[in-house]
């Protein structure tokens, strides 16, 4: 059973426009909210993370929106440009017993 | 230049010949483990490593083993592959348990499939 939920499956914006990916998790264990990027035939890497000490978290055109009371939270692409076209990882980690668990994954594309 | 190099990046086998994917990094990180990516599913955990020695079950470690006898090591095993193992495998490491840097470095993964 996922223990965090992604949604959408998949999304498509228009240069310029905002890409919003939402995350949703239920262990109140987890501490630590990183999201990782994955171009086709490589690796995911990270892209952003966030503690749940905070509320948001701006990194140039990318921003963790973090809610500890609903356990959700959010990745804003703000400006998307085709270059951030990708599949985009959610995950939750406990740190202490590093177990990472990630969301299904949302494919991202940005038509020019 | 600070890598995860997995090999072989892709790989057609039969039902039941054992396999191994092999996984080494250069940042002499403690922690390594390994992920099958399956459409729909995300990255699902099968094996992890605390340190040399130490190893423990992931999410899904049915059908795969794991061994850690050096540090930069960290190969996966099928020892007798099914059609349901086809999927794209992910080696990745991070520093260690309880660094304040937990960030994970992935390998380019290996696309495996099972006839």
């Amino acid at each position: 059973q996922q223990q965090v939920k992604q949604s959408p499956q998949s999304l498509i914006v228009q240069k310029g426009g905002i890409s919003i990916i939402n995350c949703a998790y239920e262990n109140t264990a987890f501490d630590y909210f990183p999201w990782y990027q994955q171009f086709p035939g490589k690796g995911p890497a990270l892209l952003i993370a966030i503690r749940p000490d905070v509320s948001e978290k701006k990194e140039g055109r990318f921003t963790i929106s973090f809610n500890k009371s609903a356990k959700q939270f959010s990745l804003h692409i703000m400006d998307s440009q085709p270059g951030d076209s990708a599949t985009y990882f959610c995950a939750a980690v406990y740190v202490s017993h590093y177990k990472l668990s990630f969301g299904a994954g949302t494919t991202v594309t940005v038509r020019a | 230049e600070a890598q995860v190099t997995q090999n072989p990046r892709y790989l057609i086998t039969v039902t039941g010949k054992k396999l191994t994917v092999t996984c080494s990094q250069n940042m002499n990180h403690e922690y390594m483990s390994w992920y099958r990516q399956d459409p729909g599913l995300g990255l699902r955990q099968i094996y992890y490593s605390m340190n040399v020695e130490v190893t423990d079950k992931g999410d899904v470690p049915e059908g795969y083993k794991v061994s850690r006898k050096e540090k930069r090591n960290f190969p996966l095993i099928l020892e007798s592959p099914s059609p349901n193992q086809t999927s794209l495998y992910f080696c990745a490491s991070s520093p260690g348990q309880g660094k304040m840097n937990t960030e994970a470095f992935f390998g380019q993964g290996t696309r495996l499939t099972v006839v």
